[in-house]
């Protein structure tokens, strides 16, 4: 089925540590997004990518990279993660104009302890 | 800057009533869009209903209606003969005028009483 794969669903990471989050959409989206949902909290946008070969901060960048490889994948990188960086991440992407809104991926929960 | 605010952190509401959700929001752009979206206990992300600042009827969607008012600058979500499975989280969501992104408010968690 089309849609926004990311992997991994599940991760613990130690503070410190370092890993990358995967995003894939199959859609042929230009733009391509990265939230964080904390528990009863709204999304809040970390970084974007309106086409390939560009990116954007979005409300809170701090502590974490991106890259657009190609117009499928966007990926997030958490160079030394936090514990203030457990939260669930989703990655989500979109036609300009599309009024349906995003298409989103089922999210990864991760733990930094 | 854009903003949207969600003032009801949680709402009980009995299975067939109809019910409201309030979403106000706060932009400088003439051009715009508003989203709900449902987040059920398996935390997908489901879109529900979309309107364009410049739509002249409100939108609908089935058992979903978007009350609209500009001038007020609220988009409410009216959910009709609410339903056991409508229980979920709801979000309000804007974008800005050259639909790049979508800034979402705190939610709203809807419980249906049977």
């Amino acid at each position: 089925n089309a849609g926004v794969t990311q992997t991994p669903k599940f991760q613990v990471l130690k503070t410190g540590q370092s890993m990358t989050l995967q995003c894939a959409q199959d859609m042929n989206h230009n733009s391509m997004y990265w939230y964080r949902q904390d528990p009863g909290m709204g999304l809040r946008l970390i970084y974007y990518s309106a086409s390939e070969g560009t990116t954007d901060k979005g409300e809170v960048p701090n502590g974490y990279n991106v890259s657009r490889l190609n117009k499928r994948e966007f990926s997030l990188r958490l160079e030394s993660a936090a514990p203030s960086q457990t939260s669930v991440y989703f990655c989500a992407s979109s036609e300009a104009g599309q009024v349906d809104g995003y298409t989103f991926g089922s999210g990864t929960r991760l733990t930094v302890v | 800057a854009q903003k949207i605010t969600q003032t009801q952190p949680g709402m009980f509401v009995q299975e067939k009533e109809a019910v409201t959700l309030d979403c106000t929001y706060d932009t400088s752009d003439p051009s715009y869009g508003l989203f709900w979206y449902k987040q059920p206990s398996s935390g997908e992300m489901i879109f529900l209903i979309y309107q364009g600042s410049y739509d002249q009827q409100n939108a609908t969607e089935g058992r979903y209606s978007l009350n609209f008012q500009k001038a007020r600058k609220s988009a409410n979500l009216v959910i009709s003969a609410s339903q056991l499975g409508d229980s979920a989280m709801y979000f309000c969501a804007m974008s800005n005028s050259s639909a790049s992104k979508i800034i979402f408010g705190s939610g709203t968690r809807l419980s249906i009483r049977p």
